[in-house]
C-alpha cells in the first residue's frame, strides 16, 4: 500500500498562474482533506470531502477549489495564485467506520512558492 | 466548536530526560483527542489517540498521554528522550460523528545531547 500520495513535491509559481495539486489514496477511505501548513499556525483545513461527490469548505477556502474525482482522488486547484498561498499543502484521508475511525493518514506534502 | 492550545512552541530536553508536551482543549461535548508527530520534510504520523475508555493512552515510540476531563488536558509524555524524538508535535481534537480535526499550533521538540 502506498497510503496517501501527492504530486508534485515542489512547485514554484508566478502570481496569477494556476495549478492543480493531485492527491490519491489506496486505503478505500471515504473522507479526504486538504490542509495548508504555515509556520506558527499549525494545520488549517482548506476543504474536505466526506464521500465521493461531496465537498465542503473548511477554515480557509478562499482562493481554492477542489474536485473529488472518485473515491481515490481529491485534487486542489489554485485558479490565480497569490504570494499569500505560499505554503506546504497536505492531503489526508480517513475511514468513517472501524477501529481506525477518525484517524487521518497524511501524504508527504507539496511545497508551493508563489513569487 | 472545538479548539486546541499547545503551551510552548519550542521545548528542549536533554537526552534521557522526561519529555512533557502540553495540550489543552475546549469542546462542548466529549472529544476525540490525537497527537501527531512530524519529522522534517515529512507528513504527519499518528502517535496516539483517545476516544473513550481508559484515560491513559499508549502510543508508538514509547509515548503516552493522559486524558484529564477535569483539566481539559491531554498532555504527551515520554520517560526518557531519545535523539530520534526531535520533531514537531501536534495535538488535535475532533468530535464523535465529525471527522474534521482541529489542530494546535504545534510544539517543536529539540533533544540536547
Amino acid at each position: 500500500n502506498a497510503g496517501v500520495t501527492q504530486t508534485p513535491k515542489f512547485q514554484v509559481l508566478k502570481t496569477g498562474q494556476s495549478m492543480t495539486l493531485q492527491c490519491a489514496q489506496d486505503m478505500n477511505h471515504n473522507s479526504m482533506y486538504w490542509y495548508r501548513q504555515d509556520p506558527g499556525m499549525g494545520l488549517r483545513l482548506i476543504y474536505y470531502s466526506a464521500s465521493e461527490g461531496t465537498t465542503d469548505k473548511g477554515e480557509v477556502p478562499n482562493g481554492y477549489n477542489v474536485s473529488r474525482l472518485n473515491k481515490r482522488e481529491f485534487s486542489l486547484r489554485l485558479e490565480s495564485a497569490a504570494p499569500s498561498q505560499t505554503s506546504v499543502y497536505f492531503c489526508a484521508s480517513s475511514a468513517t467506520t472501524g477501529s481506525k475511525y477518525n484517524e487521518q493518514f497524511f501524504g508527504p506534502g507539496t511545497r508551493l512558492t508563489v513569487l | 466548536a472545538q479548539s486546541v492550545t499547545q503551551l510552548g512552541s519550542h521545548v528542549s530536553v536533554s537526552e534521557g530526560a522526561l519529555v512533557l508536551l502540553r495540550c489543552n482543549y475546549s469542546s462542548s461535548v466529549p472529544p476525540y483527542l490525537f497527537w501527531y508527530v512530524q519529522y522534517p520534510n515529512q507528513g504527519l504520523q499518528l502517535l496516539l489517540k483517545y476516544t473513550t475508555g481508559a484515560t491513559l493512552v499508549k502510543g508508538i515510540n514509547g509515548f503516552e498521554a493522559e486524558f484529564k476531563k477535569s483539566e481539559t488536558s491531554f498532555h504527551l509524555t515520554k520517560p526518557s528522550a531519545h535523539m530520534s524524538d526531535a520533531a514537531e508535535y501536534f495535538c488535535a481534537v475532533s468530535l464523535f460523528g465529525n471527522e474534521k480535526l482541529t489542530f494546535g499550533t504545534g510544539t517543536r521538540l529539540t533533544i540536547i545531547p
